[in-house]
């Protein structure tokens, strides 16, 4: 089946640092989204991308949707210890009676000690 | 409410019973998906319903697995004869739109079921 590849699998950062993360498939999809998720709670969406070659900001958040259609990155600015958790990339093809998401396996930020 | 709902949050079975996992959608959103989180993993698709039709399960793992949204809005995801692999936490998710779904998902907190 399809498959995501997240890297890296975990970092961490110092607070004021600039993230960057990735996200590649063997596969093509319509739509990239990038979600957070706290402990113990629901992934959250933070930006999805809709047209290949497409970057979308929103506030700190940057993210790409490649041109080929099979990645995508986020990078974050200036990060902050809120910025802690996992960050999921998903790929999406709408239509039909496929609604599902295909999710990464993350990329976990935590703060450097 | 104003999130997706799910009930119960936290659930212990022992090997061989049989769960029910409830979710309550945002009101209004025509689209509904189940997803089952192993423990440092992403999301798995299992099921996806619009309205009451459900029109995708095929990421439901056997046919232990069984859901349903017979009015549209509230979903059971029933889990027969749980065994230990079942162990994870059951997400649910809602959309607004339906045929022109954007992946754009709103996601409860899930159920975390731990079979013994």
């Amino acid at each position: 089946g399809q498959q995501l590849n997240q890297s890296p699998q975990s970092m961490f950062i110092q607070e004021g640092e600039d993230v960057s993360m990735n996200c590649t498939s063997s596969s093509i999809f319509n739509t990239w989204l990038w979600y957070k998720q706290d402990p113990g709670e629901g992934p959250v969406l933070l930006i999805a991308l809709y047209k290949a070659g497409e970057l979308t900001s929103n506030g700190r958040l940057t993210a790409q949707f490649g041109i080929t259609r099979k990645d995508s990155f986020l990078n974050i600015s200036a990060s902050i210890p809120s910025d802690v958790g996992i960050y999921f990339c998903a790929g999406h093809n709408y239509g039909g009676s496929q609604g599902n998401l295909i999710f990464g396996k993350g990329t976990k930020l935590s703060v450097k000690p | 409410g104003a999130g997706v709902s799910q009930s119960p949050r936290y659930k212990v079975a022992k090997r061989g019973q049989d769960v029910a996992l409830r979710c309550d959608p945002i009101s209004g959103h025509v689209s509904l998906f189940w997803y089952q989180q192993a423990l440092g993993q992403g999301p798995e698709f299992l099921t996806y319903f619009q309205n009451e039709a459900q029109l995708d399960k095929s990421g439901l793992p056997s046919d232990r697995f069984f859901a349903e949204r017979p009015e549209g809005s509230v979903s059971t995801l029933k889990i027969q004869r749980t065994q230990q692999e079942d162990s994870a936490v059951y997400l649910c998710a809602s959309s607004l739109r339906g045929a022109v779904n954007t992946g754009e998902l709103f996601f409860g907190e899930g159920s975390r079921l731990t079979v013994l």
